[in-house]
């Protein structure tokens, strides 16, 4: 166990629906990322937020959203799902000593 | 954007032996970490190594950083079976924006 903790772990869903992913951080990282593992894109980063507030954004597309509360769980929000969004969904949370820690991932299956 | 580029792609060797996986990339870092996949897993963290270190060891594992030619490479010694998996190389610019930047990985097979 990494200590961060991911939501659901498999997630098969039609075309046009949308999805969340929920992902908690290791006690004490107020840091979380958000990554997409794709055959054809590899791992891509999508975004960050640090204590609430967004703080950087990569190759996520404008039907992506996502949020981190209160208690520093975060979620990725996906909409108007494609064919080409099945993918893995990791989260990481950022701290001391060396900086990432990975989740287990979401599977998504856009059918 | 893809920034690391490991080489070779795929990786079959015998158990027991060497196993060295190599990773370019194009910008100037603050550290370079290496991450284990086991198929259609999560990542595992490996061995952080900084720009201004050029040899980090860890157990069976040793990574060497050369900032000049941004490159590294990963050896890992005497090869097990459960070494199996996707090794990625994943560059971090400093200061936490951005994450890190993964390359496309290494898939290594140990064959018994």
């Amino acid at each position: 166990d990494s200590g961060v903790t991911q939501t659901p772990k498999h997630l098969i869903t039609a075309t046009g629906q949308r999805v969340t992913l929920r992902c908690s951080p290791r006690s004490g990282d107020l840091s979380v990322y958000w990554y997409q593992q794709s055959l054809d894109q590899g791992l891509q980063f999508l975004i960050q937020y640090y204590n609430g507030e967004e703080r950087a954004k990569g190759n996520i597309l404008e039907r992506f959203s996502a949020q981190q509360f209160p208690d520093l769980h975060s979620e990725l929000n996906l909409s108007s799902l494609e064919l080409g969004d099945s993918a893995l969904y990791f989260c990481a949370s950022r701290g001391p000593p060396y900086g990432y820690t990975f989740g287990s991932g979401t599977r998504l299956t856009v059918v | 954007s893809q920034q690391g580029e490991e080489d070779p792609q795929a990786l079959s060797i015998q158990e027991g032996e060497n196993a060295t996986m190599n990773c370019s990339y194009k910008t100037s870092i603050n550290n370079l970490q290496w991450y284990r996949q086991n198929s259609g897993r999560g990542l595992v963290h490996l061995i952080l190594i900084r720009s201004n270190e050029r040899e980090k060891h860890s157990g069976r594992l040793r990574v060497t950083l050369d900032t000049s030619k941004k490159s590294s490479s990963l050896l890992i010694t005497a090869s097990r079976a459960a070494d199996t998996a996707s090794y990625f190389c994943a560059t971090d610019e400093g200061g936490g924006a951005d994450g890190l930047t993964f390359g496309k990985g290494t898939h290594l097979i140990i064959q018994p």
